[in-house]
Formats: structure tokens, C-alpha cells, sequence
């Protein structure tokens, strides 16, 4: 069955310092895969993307994730955290061919100033 | 307004109530898509529309919810006899290009059961 884990449910970093979000799927093809994250008082926003080609894709807010097919895993990095990133971070895959995203249970960010 | 608005934005009703929640898209948006996040969860796939129509149902947990799109815009999802285990923040979103997975989130509409 087609899934998707983040391992970490929180994780606290200090301001300045860097950040890795694990997410690792489980699905028969490799499937289109996003970062959306998830504000207090906002809607989900799209961080990033990947569809194919370059493994290291750049995102928004200074975010950029790593595809690694022999890991199943995309997990996100940011070199530098800011108090604003705080916020919860979901990885979803979306098999091609279908308009369902998968959501996995998300990893609440919080810094520390 | 530029973004998807979603109504109301909380809701508490008694078990047993019929419930509507509303969803304005951005602006040209074809594809609409209602997902579900309960607590502690990320957010469910419900449905999906493309222009008026259902392109994908199959997120619906059962027969007592259904969602409208009658003029290709605003879009309803309508929830029957509402049980406490209904109880979660309802996400609609809209996209211009649905195959690309990229979606606008609105706010959500929180929905307690009581």
C-alpha cells in the first residue's frame, strides 16, 4: 500500500541553526512529491516540488529538498532557521495520473530564539 | 478576494444536525478539492472537482457526505446527521493546473460535534 512516514512529530532548533525534515514514501513508481507547510492562522502553502530531474530542488522561504530514490526519502533542509519558520511542515506525495495528495502526519517546527 | 475563502470558520453543531460549508476558489480556478485534517493528523483527501462535476469521490467516508459545485465556482460540502467523530478542520483548495499537485489552501472551517 502506498504510504508516506515523518518520523519526527516535533523538533526544536535554535534560531540560526540548521534544519532536516525526514520524509521517506513507500510507493510502486516514484511519485511527484511536496512540502506545503502550515502556519498558525494561515492556510497550507506550498514550499516546494519535485517531479523529475535535478534531485535538489529550491523552494520558498530559503527551503530546499533532496530526492534520493535509493532512500525513498525527500526529506527538507534549511541552512539558517528564523523564528517565522515556526510552524508545522507536511510532506505529500501524489502518485502520477491521480489528483490526490497523500499527507503524511506532519512535523510541528518550533524555534527557540 | 485573491485567495480561497473558506465559511464559515468555525461551526459547533449538536450530533444529529445537518451541516454546509462553503468554499469560494480563487478566481479561475478549475480543480476544487476538499480535504479533512482531524487532530494530530495531516490533511485526508475528500473529493475533487474538475469544472462542475466529481472527477474523484472516493475520499468520502460514507453516504452522509456529499459536495456541490453547480456553476463551476463555489463549491458546498455537505455533511448529514453529523456524528462527534465528524468533528475536524475542513480544507478546501483550488489549482489551475491539477495534475501538478500545486494547490491554494484556504483558512479551513473548524466543525465540532458535540
Amino acid at each position: 500500500a502506498q504510504s508516506v512516514t515523518q518520523p519526527d512529530i516535533h523538533i526544536t532548533v535554535s534560531e540560526g541553526a540548521s534544519l532536516e525534515l525526514r520524509c521517506n514514501y513507500s510507493y510502486g513508481a516514484t511519485p511527484y512529491l511536496f512540502w506545503y507547510v502550515q502556519s498558525p492562522g494561515q492556510g497550507l502553502q506550498l514550499l516546494l516540488k519535485y517531479f523529475s530531474g535535478d534531485t535538489l530542488v529550491q523552494g520558498i522561504k530559503g527551503f530546499e529538498a533532496e530526492f534520493k530514490r535509493s532512500q525513498s526519502s525527500f526529506n527538507l533542509r534549511k541552512p539558517s532557521v528564523h523564528w517565522s519558520d515556526a510552524a508545522e511542515y507536511f510532506c505529500a506525495p501524489k502518485e502520477a495520473g491521480s489528483y490526490q495528495l497523500t499527507f503524511g502526519k506532519g512535523t510541528k517546527l518550533s524555534v527557540i530564539p | 478576494g485573491a485567495g480561497v475563502s473558506q465559511t464559515p470558520s468555525n461551526k459547533v453543531t449538536e450530533k444529529g444536525k445537518y451541516v454546509e460549508l462553503r468554499c469560494d476558489p480563487i478566481s479561475g480556478h478549475t480543480a476544487l478539492y476538499w480535504y479533512r485534517q482531524s487532530l494530530g493528523q495531516g490533511p485526508e483527501f475528500l473529493i475533487y472537482f474538475q469544472g462542475t462535476g466529481a472527477a474523484d469521490d472516493s475520499g468520502l467516508p460514507n453516504d452522509r457526505f456529499f459536495a456541490v459545485r453547480p456553476e463551476g465556482s463555489v463549491s458546498t460540502l455537505k455533511i448529514q446527521r453529523t456524528e462527534r467523530g465528524d468533528s475536524a478542520v475542513y480544507l478546501c483548495a483550488s489549482s489551475l493546473t491539477p495534475s501538478t499537485g500545486e494547490l491554494f489552501f484556504g483558512e479551513g472551517s473548524r466543525l465540532t460535534v458535540l
